[in-house]
């Protein structure tokens, strides 16, 4: 079984600072992906970032980069230079190389104040 | 263009009624999702294919049913047996057999309300 745990149910970050969202997760399976996904007022849901358990280096992509510990079975997602159009609600999930279902966490809602 | 399309967005349905949800992906994908939001919730997975004339319950699969005739299409019906069906409802899709490595993508959602 899969699960994915976020424990900020909400965040509150200055304009142009950097935040960290947390996600923590659990599997059986021996390899597996971890993704974020953004998903703004609108409801849509936008793919940001994806990490693979054994990828050895931490994903980037533009101001997002995913802060992985194996160890630790933790997968922070780090926003750079935070921008108002970052308010939005934020999923992490995770898909195992077995178990191919989606699971995702219960999110985090992100305000970013001017 | 491809992509992944729901609809309608806005389903309104008496108590007691059946309604039916659709969702067509032109990515050639071999898996899709179907998942339930209620209000500052998180996303929780009614049903999942892998392929077609195949699909397994997710985590809250009562008072739904599905099918899966077709790769393009994964119809998820909303029985009166779903006490409290308000919520929106994502559909997702995403290539299989990839040791969990590829995203999913979603379609825009749709909004059923019982009135």
């Amino acid at each position: 079984a899969q699960k994915i745990t976020q424990t900020q149910p909400g965040m509150f970050v200055q304009e142009k600072e950097a935040v960290t969202l947390d996600c923590t997760y659990d599997t059986s399976d021996p390899s597996y992906g971890l993704f974020w996904y953004k998903q703004p007022s609108s409801g849509e849901m936008i793919f940001l970032i994806y990490q693979g358990s054994y990828d050895q280096q931490n994903a980037t992509e533009g101001r997002y980069s995913l802060n992985f510990q194996k160890a630790r079975k933790s997968a922070n997602l780090v926003i750079s230079a935070s921008q108002l159009g970052d308010s939005a609600m934020y999923f992490c999930a995770m898909r195992g190389a077995i178990d191919e279902k989606l699971t995702f966490g219960t999110g985090t809602r992100l305000t970013i104040i001017p | 263009d491809g992509g992944i399309t729901q609809s309608p967005k806005y389903l309104f349905r008496k108590e007691g009624q059946n309604v039916t949800l659709s969702c067509e992906q032109n990515l050639n994908h071999d898996a899709m999702y179907w998942y339930r939001q209620d209000p500052g919730q998180g996303l929780r997975l009614i049903y999942y294919s892998q392929i077609v004339n195949d699909f397994q319950k997710g985590d809250i699969a009562e008072g739904y049913s599905v099918s899966r005739e077709k790769k393009e299409s994964f119809p998820l019906t909303v029985t009166s047996a779903q006490k409290n069906p308000t919520a929106f409802y994502l559909c997702a899709s995403s290539i299989a057999g990839t040791g969990g490595t590829t995203e999913a993508f979603f379609g825009q959602g749709t909004r059923l309300t019982v009135v």
